[in-house]
């Protein structure tokens, strides 16, 4: 079966633009989260879709949005980029919400110049 | 809010000694898990512990969790240099959704 897997794998941006990242769960998996992982602050929950639908919002600015698609399918874009959103952005998926083991993609390694 | 702490953060160790990692957490969950990381690289799922007193065990690893002490333990059995990575524990403190809250990593180094 395949894994979770993310595109791009690494992105380098410039301050101001807006990036668009995405992630494709296991298959048959429902349940996506977004995490972002920074040496300073750690990993950091972003945001939880189920059923294309946001079930769980981190402490991130509007900046941050995402949505998932009908085949499970998620993305999540970042607007206005600041250098501080340099990070591995890590997509997780589980079958279902609630009491599921999350497995987690390869990660997305953005660098914003 | 639900906070996660881990110590040590560093930890340099021999081959073939033990040792534990503790994962202490601030509000009421019954759903704990254990990450490896490595350099570079994604998290990889060790060890979900889903109730109080649960203990799993998988090579020379072995994790238990004690929700009422809001504690749970990695213990290192006779470690080898291919453990080195960092090791997290997270939290799920959603209450029916999946909403990890992670501690700060453990570093470990097993030195021949």
């Amino acid at each position: 079966k395949a894994g979770v897997t993310q595109t791009p794998r690494y992105l380098i941006k410039t301050r101001g633009q807006q990036v668009t990242l995405s992630c494709s769960p296991i298959s048959g998996h429902r349940s996506v989260s977004w995490y972002q992982q920074t040496p300073g602050q750690g990993l950091q929950f972003l945001f939880e879709y189920f059923s294309e639908t946001q079930r769980n919002k981190g402490n991130f600015p509007g900046r941050f949005s995402g949505r998932q698609f009908s085949n499970s399918r998620s993305e999540m874009n970042v607007s206005t980029l600041e250098l501080g959103d340099s990070a591995l952005y890590l997509c997780a998926s589980s079958l279902a919400r609630g009491r599921y083991e999350q497995y987690f993609g390869p990660g997305t390694r953005l660098t914003v110049t | 809010e639900l906070k996660v702490e881990q110590n040590p953060l560093f930890l340099s160790m021999q081959e073939g000694k033990n040792y534990t990692i503790y994962c202490n957490y601030s509000t009421t969950s019954d759903r704990l898990y254990w990450y490896r990381q490595d350099p570079g690289k994604s998290l990889e799922s060790l060890f979900v512990l889903l109730s109080n007193g649960a203990v799993k065990q998988e090579g020379r690893l072995m994790a238990s969790l004690d929700t009422k002490a809001r504690l749970s333990t990695l213990h290192i059995t006779a470690a080898v240099h291919d453990l080195s990575a960092t090791y997290f524990c997270a939290v799920d403190g959603g209450t029916s959704g999946s909403r990890l809250t992670f501690g700060e990593g453990t570093q470990l180094t097993v030195n021949p």
